[in-house]
């Protein structure tokens, strides 16, 4: 089944200590992103990358690192988490980016972080 | 100004009815545009994608995009409540590799 896929869904942790969220996707896509949503503020764009050692900033891309060493992975990394850090996460993949067309990003199930 | 606009709502239509969801975007450049369905909790759904100017169908879905007025809607006909749902507007503008959205549409569909 094509899917993205991320882990874990639901996470609580404190102040200052470092995370990983994970995503991962099977349809060979380039374009990997992730989002994060918040009440009334909509879906942002956080780090998109075209492809393997290919990242770029998005909007809001303050406190967040990422890496993509492998195509079919894409990991968010909060090194130092913050409490307005807590949000709804998404990671999403598309085949490519940069074109008029077949640029359809899917997207993983979410991941609810909460930062104390 | 935000990249992509759309009215919050919520929207309420009867069972049955047409519901039409619109959204405008601030860059004239822009290519490429989504409609997305979000339940309560849930991942945002791709229903439909559009490129160009025009009418495209799926279903009961149609998009309508109309670049010299910069504004993409979405119609849902024979509305049904398992439609209820935030609608949600995203935009490629073409000229980077960033995606947009909108604050979405609460849609309600009331049996």
């Amino acid at each position: 089944e094509a899917q993205v896929t991320q882990n874990p869904r639901y996470l609580i942790t404190v102040t200052g200590k470092k995370l990983t969220v994970t995503c991962s996707q099977n349809m060979n896509h380039e374009y990997m992103s992730w989002y994060r949503q918040d009440p009334g503020l909509g879906l942002r764009q956080i780090y998109y990358s075209m492809n393997v050692e290919v990242t770029d900033k998005g909007d809001v891309p303050e406190g967040y690192k990422v890496s993509r060493k492998e195509k079919r992975n894409f990991p968010l990394i909060l090194e130092s988490p913050s409490p307005n850090q807590t949000s709804l996460y998404f990671c999403a993949s598309s085949l490519f980016v940069g074109t008029a067309t077949y640029n359809e990003q899917f997207f993983g199930p979410g991941t609810r972080l909460t930062v104390l | 100004q935000k990249e992509v606009e759309q009215n919050s709502g919520p929207l309420s239509v009867p069972e049955g009815a047409i519901a039409s969801l619109n959204c405008t975007y601030s860059d004239r450049g822009s290519q490429s545009f989504f409609w997305y369905r979000q339940y309560s909790g849930k991942s945002p759904e791709l229903i439909m994608s559009i490129y160009s100017n025009g009418d495209k169908e799926d279903g009961r879905f149609t998009a309508q995009l109309n670049k010299a007025s910069q504004y993409v809607s979405l119609l849902i006909r024979d509305s049904q409540p398992s439609d209820s749902a935030t609608y949600l507007c995203a935009v490629n503008p073409g000229t980077g590799n960033q995606f947009y959205f909108g604050t979405g549409t609460s849609l309600t569909v009331i049996p």
